[in-house]
């Protein structure tokens, strides 16, 4: 029973890019979050999707970032025109239910630099 | 709005003492709370969960949180320190009835032998 699939692990991006996270829940589960972390920080809320629908994406930068969940596939984070700001490690999870209490299974992240 | 606080963003033990990493939390309704894991280059790993059930929760690798409403803490400690135990430990609340986790910035255990 495969976990959460984050890939690349790594993903180097120069400025101006686009970096394209990819994330497959566990199997089972439809509920999916985006997390960042940056440097010595904890882990800050990004997105919560659903398939085919964003729940919230109140922790989203306004502009260059979004997100999608088809019918089929994974999940995709995309970030265009990448800055050096846009360095962090990036972490999804999935949950089976909702409600507050179930906690999340979490992949091993993609730690995406920007040169 | 809910936050967490991880008084300590370095704590160092010896193998074979009390490990003691400390969370506060702020939240206007009952909270659900958690202590995660993470190790070098890895993702996050759940320890251990409060869910308005038994206030003392076990959880894996002999850890163990305490839930206290008076002192709005849930502090994780361990009897004994295991050199496979340093790592970096985040406490996480969840905002209201979602599963939108509000996350500390975390505390470095380092087990010196």
């Amino acid at each position: 029973n495969a976990g959460v699939m984050q890939n690349p692990r790594h993903l180097v991006r120069r400025r101006g890019q686009e970096a394209r996270l990819r994330c497959s829940p566990m199997k089972g589960h439809s509920h999916v979050y985006w997390y960042r972390q940056l440097p010595e920080e904890g882990l800050k809320f990004m997105v919560y999707l659903q398939k085919e629908n964003i729940i919230d994406e109140s922790g989203m930068p306004k502009e260059r970032f979004s997100a999608e969940f088809p019918k089929e596939g994974p999940s995709i984070l995309r970030i265009q025109q990448v800055v050096r700001g846009d360095s962090a490690a990036y972490f999804c999870a999935s949950t089976r239910e909702t409600g507050g209490s179930y906690g999340y299974t979490f992949g091993s992240g993609t730690r995406l630099t920007v040169v | 709005a809910q936050s967490v606080t991880q008084l300590g963003s370095h704590v160092s033990v010896s193998e074979g003492a009390l490990v003691l990493l400390r969370c506060n939390y702020s939240s206007s309704v009952p909270p659900y709370l958690f202590w995660y894991v993470q190790y070098p280059n890895q993702g996050l790993q759940l320890l251990l969960k409060y869910t308005s059930a038994a206030t003392l929760v076990k959880g894996i690798n002999g850890f163990e949180a305490e839930f206290k409403k008076s002192e709005t803490s849930f502090h994780l400690t361990k009897p004994s320190a295991h050199m496979s135990d340093a790592a970096e430990y985040f406490c996480a609340v969840s905002e209201g009835n979602t599963d939108k986790l509000i996350f500390g910035t975390g505390t470095r255990l380092q087990v010196f032998p």
